[in-house]
């Protein structure tokens, strides 16, 4: 099984509003991320967790606020968040050592009014 | 400072034919390159490479990996309209415990029937 889940699918969001992104594998999979997407770019890091610790944050804004509450599972908080955050925002696993073959969930396509 | 190049960046052939996309990087400490498909969601795993000149093979798919010249090309036979997504490159840096991708822009290939 080499699935990650993600929910919603689509969610649209005010600029006041606080929402929260969900991220799921049961991979035994010990680090998990948070990507942002664009139309036309590649994934761009936002977060890693590696054993349940946030080990990478790309200078991202506090507004996105990541969460690990065990090992199977990743939120993303969102609060205050401007148009320009409009995106998929994607989750991958990979296990821990010397293999760094990460797996994507769907994503969750955000639009952020 | 390290980079990935993906070539060429947008590419439409006929249903049968062959084609190959090409990724060069420039990596400190290179550890592994990863081939991802996406299509309209998330990018799918396709290969992981770390050794030279060994070819990985899954059905019409194959990539191999040249680290003396710092590239590695994928090979897709007897093209089908499935196999329209945008294909994207990344290089893993042999960095400890970071675990950031370096991504290329993407090929975009388009098979018309």
């Amino acid at each position: 099984d080499t699935e990650v889940t993600q929910t919603p699918k689509h969610l649209v969001m005010g600029m006041t509003n606080k929402k929260s992104l969900k991220c799921e594998q049961h991979m035994g999979h010990r680090a998990m991320y948070w990507y942002k997407q664009k139309a036309k770019k590649p994934p761009e890091l936002m977060f890693v967790y590696s054993y349940e610790k946030l080990s990478i944050n790309e200078s991202v804004p506090s507004r996105f606020s990541p969460e690990c509450p065990n090992s199977s599972l990743l939120n993303l908080h969102l609060h205050a968040l401007q148009p320009e955050d409009s995106a998929l925002y994607l989750c991958a696993s990979s296990q821990t050592g010397n293999s760094n073959e990460q797996y994507f969930g769907p994503g969750t396509r955000l639009t952020v009014t | 400072e390290d980079k990935v190049v993906q070539s060429p960046l947008s590419l439409v052939v006929h249903e049968g034919d062959t084609v190959t996309l090409n990724c060069s990087y420039e990596v400190t400490n290179f550890r592994s390159l990863l081939w991802y498909k996406q299509e309209k969601k998330a990018p799918t795993f396709l290969f992981m490479l770390t050794s030279s000149g060994i070819e990985k093979k899954s059905g019409r798919l194959s990539s191999i990996l040249d680290k003396k010249e710092l590239f590695s090309i994928l090979n897709i036979t007897a093209t089908q309209t499935g196999d329209s997504a945008v294909y994207l490159c990344a290089v893993s840096p042999n960095a400890g415990n970071n675990r950031k991708l370096i991504w290329g822009l993407g090929t975009s290939l388009a098979v018309n029937p």
